[in-house]
């Protein structure tokens, strides 16, 4: 069964710190992973899509990689600010146009 | 261009009343998605189109619910009879085709059924 898995579920740190969220999928012939930011009560903003060819992904402080090898993605957010607080997911397109999300993960960050 | 468009962004209604829910996709895209969102389940598809036909709506949870797309530019999501346990938000997505395949969510509608 395909899967999508964020552990931890929910992670507070202080201003500043430069942090890690972890992405794993059971099954590595993908098609796409994509990052979203869900703020309380809003849709979801699409943040980095990595193609399968691709490696890794950057925009501002966010940097997305990506190793099929082991199943897993990072989202690495450099010099986190309180806006940056959200829910992360984790999103992967296999064959059959469905994109299968992991739980997420809440971010606090603390001023 | 405006994103994914939902209607309304807000519904309050009855048990047993008929809810529908509309989205208008990005244009040029071809593909459309319905999801719902509730805290236990988290993100779930329920159904979506190719070219305006139905694909996959093995993710519809009963005959209660049913979409359509009569062009390319509108879809409708409508649950009749409501119950409560439909309490959710309702998220339409839009993407083109080709690679790489990204998809577009709209805003949302918040559904609660009392």
């Amino acid at each position: 069964k395909q899967e999508v898995t964020q552990i931890p579920a929910a992670l507070s740190v202080p201003e500043g710190e430069n942090l890690v969220l972890n992405c794993s999928f059971t099954d590595s012939a993908i098609y796409n992973l994509q990052w979203f930011r869900q703020d309380p009560g809003k849709g979801l903003t699409s943040l980095l899509l990595i193609q399968s060819s691709q490696r890794e992904q950057t925009s501002g402080r966010l940097n997305a990689s990506l190793d099929k090898s082991s199943g897993r993605s990072t989202l690495y957010i450099a010099a986190s600010q309180p806006g940056d607080s959200a829910t992360y997911l984790c999103a992967v397109l296999w064959a059959g146009n469905m994109l299968t999300f992991g739980g997420g993960t809440r971010l606090m960050v603390k001023p | 261009d405006a994103g994914v468009i939902q209607s309304p962004r807000h519904e309050v209604t009855e048990m047993g009343q008929e809810v529908t829910l509309r989205c208008k996709p990005i244009s040029g895209h071809d593909y459309l998605f319905w999801y719902r969102q509730t805290m236990m389940r988290g993100l779930e598809l329920l159904i979506y189109f190719n070219n305006n036909v139905p694909i996959d709506d093995s993710g519809m949870p009963e005959d209660r619910f049913s979409a359509k797309m009569p062009n390319a530019s509108f879809s409708t999501l409508k649950i009749q009879p409501s119950e409560p346990r439909d309490s959710a938000v309702y998220f339409c997505a839009s993407r083109k085709a080709g690679p790489p395949y990204e998809q577009y969510f709209g805003p949302g509608t918040r559904l609660t059924v009392t």
